[in-house]
């Protein structure tokens, strides 16, 4: 299973983007990539996913280079409900990998 | 699309009863879920998953006799507690794997 490190914590403020990247050196050729936002006492709630290169809705972006050994998470324009916790996650939906192996997190301090 | 939903969202019990936490896909089946436990500041650690019309497979350290899980139909799966400790207080999560994986808004366990 794929392992992922993406940085403990970030400031940011109102308005600005926000880019959080990680790190999943060993992703496996089925694996999709899953950015999910936490906050506190409730469920996490799914952002993006995607596979290669560049995705794109109404909430975030994902940005993913040609050797898939990281990706980055890109919120325009924050807001203070932005503050929450984000993880990123690999794993294969469909397949035998579908368990996904949650870490720490990135704390986003969105400030006004 | 892709809601979760888990009840009762909070519950507190005393020491030795069993708590019985429900799990529903409302918007989609969901043949396989899983049961996650999140204690205070840390990530979300996967306890089994569960699987429709079969056994849940438990993860390493997890007690299939004190976390029963049943999984009835395509869009229910129940997690009990029984035997309930103090130290079983915590916040549980259960998602149904989708197109990815689509999470519950949690249930907090407070066992005096």
């Amino acid at each position: 299973l794929a392992k992922t490190t993406q940085p403990i914590s970030m400031d940011s403020y109102e308005g600005q983007e926000v880019n959080i990247t990680c790190s999943h050196n060993n992703i496996a050729t089925n694996d999709y990539i899953t950015w999910y936002q936490q906050f506190p006492s409730q469920g996490p709630r799914f952002i993006i996913q995607g596979y290669k290169t560049k995705v794109t809705n109404e909430v975030a972006s994902l940005f993913i280079p040609a050797d898939r050994k990281s990706s980055t998470l890109s919120l325009p324009r924050v807001s203070l409900s932005d503050t929450a916790v984000y993880y990123c996650l690999v794993g294969d939906p469909a397949g035998n990998n579908r368990k996904l192996i949650w870490g720490l997190g990135t704390s986003l301090a969105v400030n006004p | 699309g892709a809601v979760v939903s888990q009840h009762p969202s909070r519950v507190i019990c005393k020491s030795g009863t069993s708590v019985k936490i429900e799990c529903r896909s409302l918007d989609f089946q969901a043949t396989t879920m899983f049961w996650y436990r999140q204690f205070p500041k840390q990530s979300l650690m996967l306890m089994a998953t569960s699987n429709e019309g079969s056994k849940a497979t438990y993860e390493q350290g997890v007690e299939k006799d004190k976390f029963l899980i049943n999984h009835a139909s395509l869009t229910l799966s129940t997690l009990t507690v029984t035997s309930a400790h103090p130290e079983d207080s915590s916040f549980y999560i259960c998602s149904g794997l989708g197109e990815t994986q689509y999470f519950g808004p949690g249930t907090r366990l407070l066992v005096l």
